[in-house]
């Protein structure tokens, strides 16, 4: 079975400061991976995806992430954090083949934004 | 509208008592899941569905029971066997009919609290 660790559980980053959430996948033969994000008591929303081809991806709210087999990563970056960029986000992997499959979540990491 | 709904978005069960969540899509939709969130876990696979009269168990699925009797819905029960039922519950649908690598589209979320 696939797994996802996110090694982060907290990170807090300056408004206008840089960031990248750290996603790391077992091994799969093509891997689907997917970012979402989640604020307070609300559902997830998606961020982006890879499936195949370029593997910088680019999400909405300015968000992108690389996909690297070599390292079994796909780490989330946003080159400059807003305050309402603050919630929990997660890396997900797609398992599973035609009736089997299924999305698998990481623990999440938890972003705060400082003023 | 299209999209995922929960009901209620909060609810209290007495201990030994049997509650079922709701979960409605409009999206056509045919595989569906049940995800469990707990501060720090992440979120857990309970059921999923990737077609209608059928179900399968995903990681946690001791002490919760679904049915999937229509496309659009998929309700799950949280019997008096499920030991610590406090959580957040999330449900998901995805495009399915065996097309892997979809991404999840996700509902509010329903609290359940044990009283």
């Amino acid at each position: 079975a696939q797994s996802v660790t996110q090694p982060d559980i907290h990170i807090t980053v300056s408004e206008g400061a840089s960031l990248e959430l750290r996603c790391n996948y077992s091994y799969g033969a093509t891997p689907y991976l997917f970012w979402y994000v989640q604020s307070p008591g609300q559902g997830l929303q998606l961020l982006l995806k890879y499936f195949s081809g370029d593997t910088l991806v680019q999400g909405i709210k300015g968000f992108e992430a690389e996909f690297k087999r070599s390292q079994s990563s796909f780490n989330l970056r946003k080159p400059s954090v807003h305050w309402s960029d603050a919630a929990e986000y997660f890396c997900a992997v797609g398992e599973g083949m035609d009736s089997s499959y299924k999305l698998i979540f990481g623990s999440g990491t938890r972003l705060l934004v400082r003023p | 509208d299209g999209g995922i709904t929960q009901s209620p978005k909060y609810l209290f069960r007495k201990e030994g008592q049997n509650v079922t969540l709701s979960c409605e899509q409009n999206l056509n939709h045919d595989a569906m899941y049940w995800y469990r969130q707990d501060p720090g876990q992440g979120l857990r696979l309970i059921y999923y569905s990737q077609i209608v009269n059928d179900f399968q168990k995903g990681d946690i699925a001791e002490g919760y029971s679904v049915s999937r009797e229509k496309k659009e819905s998929f309700p799950l029960t949280v019997t008096s066997a499920q030991k610590n039922p406090t959580a957040f519950y999330l449900c998901a649908s995805s495009i399915g009919r065996g097309r892997i690598g979809t991404e999840a589209f996700f509902g509010q979320g329903t609290r359940l609290t044990v009283v």
